[in-house]
């Protein structure tokens, strides 16, 4: 049981270029959602799902789009890369929906920088 | 606007040193508090959630308490194997809701 799967875990891109981040949960959770974690702060939401074919916007959205492809994967793409994106992005998963007290599960995350 | 202030930043403990580490919020209207552990490298791990003032919960050396301001995460006998950062989420809002999550506080028990 992997729980929630994130890929690449590293990568390093230049100003403007664009990626896109994986994730897969194997939980069976209608929820999930994008983090990015940054050095002296909290985790900040990017992007929540809470179904297949919905997303709506967390509190940092600004320079990135999510698709929720099917209820396992929920992918993070940066159009053009900005080295203020340089960060900790982790994608989780929670069984409720967000408000709910359902606690996160998390992927081990995916280092990114930009140059 | 909602805060979660945890502290201390850091803490370095003696192998078997108890002490607490403390999650302080303002928030409108909480649901629940959540407490995680992340080790270097990995995403946070859950390891309890709060709900009311006066509610406690435990996990081998671990206990967390809850009170209308603050929590604690009180840590007993601690070993190397419990270093790691611990962050500290509030859950609150009614309608539009939103999870707010503290810095951390990064533990380092010294054998």
């Amino acid at each position: 049981n992997a729980g929630v799967t994130q890929t690449p875990k590293f990568q390093v891109l230049k100003t403007g270029q664009s990626m896109t981040l994986q994730c897969a949960q194997d939980m069976n959770h209608n929820s999930m959602y994008w983090y990015r974690q940054d050095p002296g702060m909290g985790l900040r939401l990017i992007y929540y799902s809470a179904s297949e074919g919905t997303t709506d916007k967390g509190e940092v959205p600004n320079g990135y789009n999510v698709s929720r492809l099917n209820k396992r994967e929920f992918s993070l793409r940066l159009e053009s890369a900005a080295p203020s994106q340089t960060s900790v992005y982790f994608c989780a998963s929670s069984e409720g929906p967000r408000g709910y007290n359902s606690p996160l599960h998390f992927g081990n995350g995916t280092r990114l920088t930009v140059t | 606007e909602d805060q979660v202030t945890q502290s201390p930043e850091a803490l370095r403990l003696q192998e078997g040193e108890s002490s607490s580490l403390n999650c302080s919020y303002t928030v409108s209207g909480l649901r629940g508090l959540f407490w995680y552990r992340q080790d270097p490298g990995k995403g946070p791990e859950f390891l309890f959630t709060l709900y009311s003032a006066g509610e406690e919960k435990e996990k081998e050396r671990l206990k967390a308490t809850l009170t209308k301001k603050e929590s604690f995460l009180h840590i007993t006998a601690p070993k190397p194997e419990d270093s790691a950062t611990y962050l500290c989420a509030v859950l609150s809002g009614a309608g539009s809701y939103q999870l707010t999550f503290g810095k951390g506080t990064k533990l380092s028990v010294i054998p």
